[in-house]
């Protein structure tokens, strides 16, 4: 069955740097990837997304993914932090085992520091 | 209105009463979703809904009944909940529910539910 894994609860960085949140996932098959973002009060914005091709995809945002078969990974970087990026973030898995959907991950709480 | 909205935005009911949840999505979009997100557990998929038709429940109990009078508008209609099923309900939307559109959701901002 697949999994998304995302190790890291809660992360904190302080504003300007740089940053790096992972995922690592399990399924079978050739994955379909993405991230998604939660700020409070809100409903989940799709910041970027993998389904085949270049293993580097751009967001929105400013943000940027990587594709990593060999890891089983989709680690989510940004290279300076603003402080309007705090919020959660969720790495999910598409698949169609049963009907095409989305198995997320549990998530990670950023924080930025002034 | 535009994208995905949700109301109520808070909602506090009893164990023994019956309230429902709306949902409206201005995309044009054809599936619907509906989502649990409780505190320190996963993002859940509880229903899809693709041109109005029922695609998937996801093992949800039956105190939960789900309705989809057309593409735009979805509803969750809740009695006798449990203390437990407090959480925040999140609606989708996607193009469709087939391939790779099915994956690019709009969620709207959610129902915080408690159950009291």
């Amino acid at each position: 069955a697949q999994s998304v894994t995302q190790p890291d609860i809660h992360i904190t960085v302080s504003e300007g740097a740089s940053l790096e949140l992972r995922c690592n996932y399990s399924y079978g098959a050739t994955p379909y990837l993405f991230w998604y973002v939660q700020s409070p009060g809100q409903g989940l914005q799709l910041l970027l997304k993998y389904f085949s091709g270049d293993t580097l995809v751009q967001g929105i945002k400013g943000f940027e993914a990587e594709f990593k078969r060999s890891q089983a990974s989709f680690n989510l970087r940004k290279p300076s932090v603003h402080w309007s990026d705090a919020a959660e973030y969720f790495c999910a898995v598409g698949h169609n085992n049963a009907g095409n959907m989305l198995t997320f991950g549990g998530g990670t709480r950023l924080m930025v520091k002034p | 209105e535009t994208g995905v909205t949700q109301t109520p935005r808070h909602l506090v009911m009893g164990m023994t009463n019956k309230k429902s949840l709306k949902c409206e999505q201005h995309l044009g979009h054809n599936a619907m979703y509906w989502y649990k997100q409780s505190a320190k557990k996963p993002l859940e998929l509880m229903f899809v809904y693709n041109f109005k038709e029922q695609t998937e429940n996801n093992s949800v109990p039956s105190r939960f009944s789900p309705e989809c009078p057309n593409s735009s508008h979805l509803f969750l209609h809740l009695h006798t909940l449990q203390p437990e099923d407090s959480a925040l309900y999140l609606c989708a939307s996607s193009q469709d529910s087939l391939g790779t559109r099915a994956y690019e959701q709009y969620f709207g901002p959610g129902t915080r539910l408690t159950v009291t």
